[in-house]
């Protein structure tokens, strides 16, 4: 159980394109999904949380215009980078919990790798 | 600010010894502390969830430890194997009430036959 699948799983664009990731509970419903970025050998940095039905909430220092975050329903959480340009290229992963209790482990998506030309 | 740190950037043991990692954190006192781990180009899997008030908790080859006095975690890798090799991540609580996790860099372990 406690399924999260990501899509697509590679991508290479052109810069200033716009580019959409999906990340889904397959599952579990899960009220919150997380969006975090990692650079090669580094770890996994938090982009943003995303509660169902609500505005996302942007860590200090990343884009809320330049990476849309929306999450319609309860096992659906979409990232779009905006007008992509080469350092935007990077590893992208989301991880979503249920609602049932605290200190629940997040469940990862196996990421979306972004190379932008 | 929340900084958390991992022993080694890498780990060489070989097969059937018990591999050890370190995590340790400053400036914040988690609810609960988790270990992941992450296999090369894929997402992290869970492992293991400590509480502040757990001093110890296993599943199956593997064992934790957290002593919040010391501000450390130990993860433990009994009769350690070749599939056992990746990269192991510690993750702490930002705040309960967002659920968001910090995560450390990370320790590669490598499990030579």
């Amino acid at each position: 159980g406690a399924v999260v699948s990501q899509h697509p799983s590679w991508v290479i664009c052109k810069s200033g394109t716009s580019v959409k990731i999906e990340c889904r509970s397959l599952d579990f419903q899960a009220t919150t999904m997380f969006w975090y970025r990692q650079f090669p050998k580094q770890s996994l940095m938090l982009m943003a949380t995303s509660n169902e039905g609500s505005k996302a909430t942007y860590e200090q220092g990343v884009e809320k215009d330049k990476f849309l975050i929306n999450h319609a329903s309860l096992t659906l959480s979409t990232l779009t980078v905006t007008s992509a340009h080469p350092e935007d290229s990077s590893f992208y992963i989301c991880s979503a919990v249920s609602w049932t209790g605290q200190n629940q482990p997040q469940h990862f998506g196996d990421g979306t790798r972004l190379s932008i030309l | 600010s929340q900084k958390i740190e991992q022993n080694s950037e890498a780990l060489n043991i070989q097969e059937g010894k018990t591999a050890t990692l370190t995590c340790n954190y400053t400036n914040y006192s988690p609810a609960y502390l988790q270990w992941y781990r992450q296999d090369p180009g894929r997402g992290p899997v869970f492992l293991l969830l400590i509480r502040e008030n757990e001093k110890e908790k296993r599943k199956e080859r593997l064992k934790v430890t957290f002593d919040t006095t010391l501000k450390q975690s130990l993860f433990h890798i009994t009769a350690s194997q070749p599939a056992d090799s990746a990269t192991y991540l510690c993750a702490l609580d930002m705040d309960t009430g967002r659920r968001a996790l910090t995560f450390g860099s990370g320790t590669r372990l490598q499990v030579q036959p």
